[in-house]
């Protein structure tokens, strides 16, 4: 049973498509997360939900917007995708905020 | 922003040795955590501590936290092949909304 589940897994599109990814945990937890991995393996976070309620937003452009349509979800929707928006992005979820957070696979995005 | 800072940068060493990377930061942290990532998926937790001087193990691995609550050490003792990887410390940072920050993580290479 996969804990953090993440789809699609690869996506390769073109500059200026709009695509999603999502999200889903089986945990019963309470946040949920999205992290962007750069080229250098470089993990930040980018949005966190707590119980379906945005509770952090990082510097991240206003192209990618987080939909959770419940707690067991967290979907990212990105518009208007760049060269630059190619990496992986981690789903992950957390009991509470502040505690384990445990990750997804991963959805390696690929604009070209 | 908050920076952990993780090193070494990567370690190439013989099976059966021993190994050590640690994390510092200028700020006091509540919570350390120490994720292993392998090719391909999400990193993975290892080692959580929560109390400054608290020592865990978990197998092979003992990480600390340190006493200052601005740095935590992971060792790894007589490495095996599996071990290959990327590690990285975490720690939470800020409120009680606070983000879990990573260190840009430490690449472990075993030579059989």
């Amino acid at each position: 049973d996969t804990a953090v589940s993440q789809t699609p897994k690869y996506l390769v599109t073109q500059m200026g498509n709009d695509k999603s990814i999502k999200c889903e945990q089986n945990l019963g937890h309470d946040t949920m997360y999205w992290y962007k991995q750069d080229s250098k393996k470089f993990l930040k976070i980018m949005f966190s939900y707590n119980n379906k309620e945005l509770i952090i937003n990082e510097t991240v452009p206003n192209r990618f917007s987080p939909k959770s349509p419940d707690k067991a979800h967290l979907n990212l929707h990105i518009n208007s995708l760049e060269l630059g928006d190619s990496a992986v992005y981690f789903c992950a979820s957390s009991q509470f905020t502040r505690t384990v957070a445990f990750f997804g696979q991963g959805t390696r995005l690929t604009v070209v | 922003g908050q920076q952990l800072n993780q090193s070494p940068q990567s370690m190439f060493i013989q099976e059966g040795e021993d190994v050590s990377m640690n994390c510092t930061s200028s700020s006091i942290f509540n919570t350390w955590l120490w994720y292993k990532q392998d090719p391909g998926e999400g990193p993975v937790l290892l080692i959580a501590l929560y109390k400054a001087g608290e020592l865990t193990s978990n197998g092979r691995l003992t990480a600390q936290f340190g006493i200052t609550r601005k740095d935590s050490f992971l060792n790894i003792s007589a490495s095996i092949p599996s071990d290959v990887g990327i590690y990285f410390c975490a720690g939470f940072y800020g409120g009680s909304q606070g983000n879990l920050i990573f260190g840009k993580g430490t690449k472990l290479s075993v030579k059989p």
